[in-house]
């Protein structure tokens, strides 16, 4: 069965205090592995797609990396405005549809 | 333009009301989803369309009605809804196999 787990749950960082997400996944086939940043109330806004192994994508102070087991969010001196709940999701081959991880609520504090 | 749109934003309808969620997109996406979103969980998918056809019904019940008129609309029809059906429905539209892009969601509340 294709499976998301995202960790932390939560992570309260310092302004300036860089830290990483993590994402592990198990799947039958790997279509794409799709990172989104969610504020309260709103949809998720898509932020990075990754297809293999290795693969490295960048925006501002955010960079996602991937392994055959599981993905990284880095996140580089972040600021206040980065708080937000990060979504991790799988699109498999035997699957339609995303499977989304818990998700991570990121607190930046100034 | 990666948008799409939904309306109403937000919506209070009593338990005996229908009402419509709508939704659109202009990207050329031929896979559209609704999705309901209660408070601290992850998106849970309710409806596929592809090529305006129902592809996935995730097993929801039948005061949801889900409506793809055109390539482009996406309608989402509520009858006899319950408390527990408050929620933030979203849409969303992809190219097959690839990212999905999401609207701002129709906070529902019913009462």
């Amino acid at each position: 069965e294709d499976q998301v787990t995202q960790s932390p749950e939560a992570l309260r960082l310092q302004e300036g205090e860089s830290s990483s997400l993590n994402c592990s996944y198990t799947v039958s086939g790997l279509r794409g592995l799709f990172w989104y940043r969610q504020d309260p109330g709103k949809g998720p806004e898509f932020l990075f797609t990754l297809y293999s192994a290795g693969e490295e994508k960048e925006k501002e102070r955010l960079k996602a990396t991937l392994t055959k087991k599981e993905s990284f969010l880095h996140i580089t001196a972040p600021k206040p405005e980065d708080s937000a709940t990060y979504l991790c999701a799988i699109l498999g081959r035997s699957q339609g549809n995303l499977i989304f991880g818990k998700g991570t609520k990121l607190s930046v504090k100034p | 333009d990666t948008e799409v749109t939904q309306t109403p934003k937000h919506l209070v309808m009593g338990m005996t009301n229908k009402k419509s969620l709508k939704c659109e997109q202009h990207m050329g996406h031929r896979a559209m989803y609704w999705y309901k979103q209660k408070a601290k969980k992850p998106p849970e998918l309710m409806f596929v369309y592809s090529y305006e056809k129902l592809s996935i019904n995730e097993s929801v019940p039948s005061r949801f009605s889900p409506e793809c008129p055109n390539s482009s609309l996406l309608n989402l029809h509520l009858h006899a809804l319950q408390p527990e059906d408050s929620a933030l429905y979203l849409c969303a539209s992809s190219t097959l196999n690839t990212e999905a892009f999401f609207g701002q969601g129709t906070r529902l509340t019913v009462v």
